[in-house]
């Protein structure tokens, strides 16, 4: 059974400091890897998605990175924000390439202090 | 762009009344999926529709939830004789394909809260 596992669960930042969230799954037959952004009382805002032949991915002071070999992923947040504070999950598309199956960690609580 | 929406936001409901949640993907996307979200469960896939195909049900915890998806769009999600362990926030999400290179795109989702 594929479980997500996400360290730390919570997280407290002074504003501009870099940071790296990781999570960890244990079933490497994963076809993607999907980080999403959740504010409090909010659905999930997808960050970004790195698919199983790709290593990273880039979003202006984000970057993912996949390692399919030792079950990891890690979200890079430059120069943090207080607007970067939410709660950040990672989910990964498991089972087959063709279903919508995604499993997710339970998350980790950013707190960006100006 | 429109996301996806649903409805409603919140609902209140007593134990052993059955409820509706509805679901409007974003236009256009083939494949849409339900999750619950519930303290100490996390998020928890429930099911998963892409166009025609039958629809993935392996997320559903019992016989009590049933969901349909009508002309390949809206989709509505029904829970009956609901129990208090259903309290939670139901999500929908969307996406233009069923394969692995398609994101999800969640809404806003409905908090349900069982009396």
């Amino acid at each position: 059974k594929q479980e997500v596992t996400q360290i730390p669960a919570a997280l407290s930042v002074p504003e501009g400091e870099n940071l790296v969230l990781n999570c960890s799954f244990t079933d490497s037959a994963i076809y993607n890897l999907q980080w999403f952004r959740q504010d409090p009382g909010k659905g999930l805002t997808s960050l970004l998605l790195i698919q199983s032949s790709q290593r990273e991915q880039t979003s202006g002071r984000l970057n993912a990175s996949l390692d399919k070999s030792s079950g990891r992923s890690t979200l890079y947040i430059a120069a943090s924000q207080p607007g970067d504070s939410a709660t950040y999950l990672c989910a990964g598309l498991h089972g087959s390439s063709n279903t919508g199956k995604l499993i997710f960690g339970q998350g980790t609580t950013l707190q960006v202090k100006p | 762009g429109a996301g996806v929406s649903q409805s409603p936001s919140n609902k209140v409901t007593e134990k052993g009344k059955d409820v509706e949640l509805r679901c409007d993907p974003i236009s256009g996307h083939t494949a849409l999926y339900w999750y619950r979200q519930s303290l100490g469960q996390g998020l928890e896939f429930l099911i998963y529709f892409q166009g025609n195909s039958a629809p993935d049900k392996s997320g559903l915890p019992s016989d009590r939830f049933s969901a349909e998806r009508t002309g390949g769009s809206v989709s509505t999600l029904t829970i009956q004789r609901t129990q208090q362990e259903d309290s939670a926030v139901y999500l929908c999400a969307s996406s233009s394909g069923g394969q692995s290179s398609y994101e999800q795109y969640f809404g806003p989702g409905t908090r349900l809260t069982v009396t």
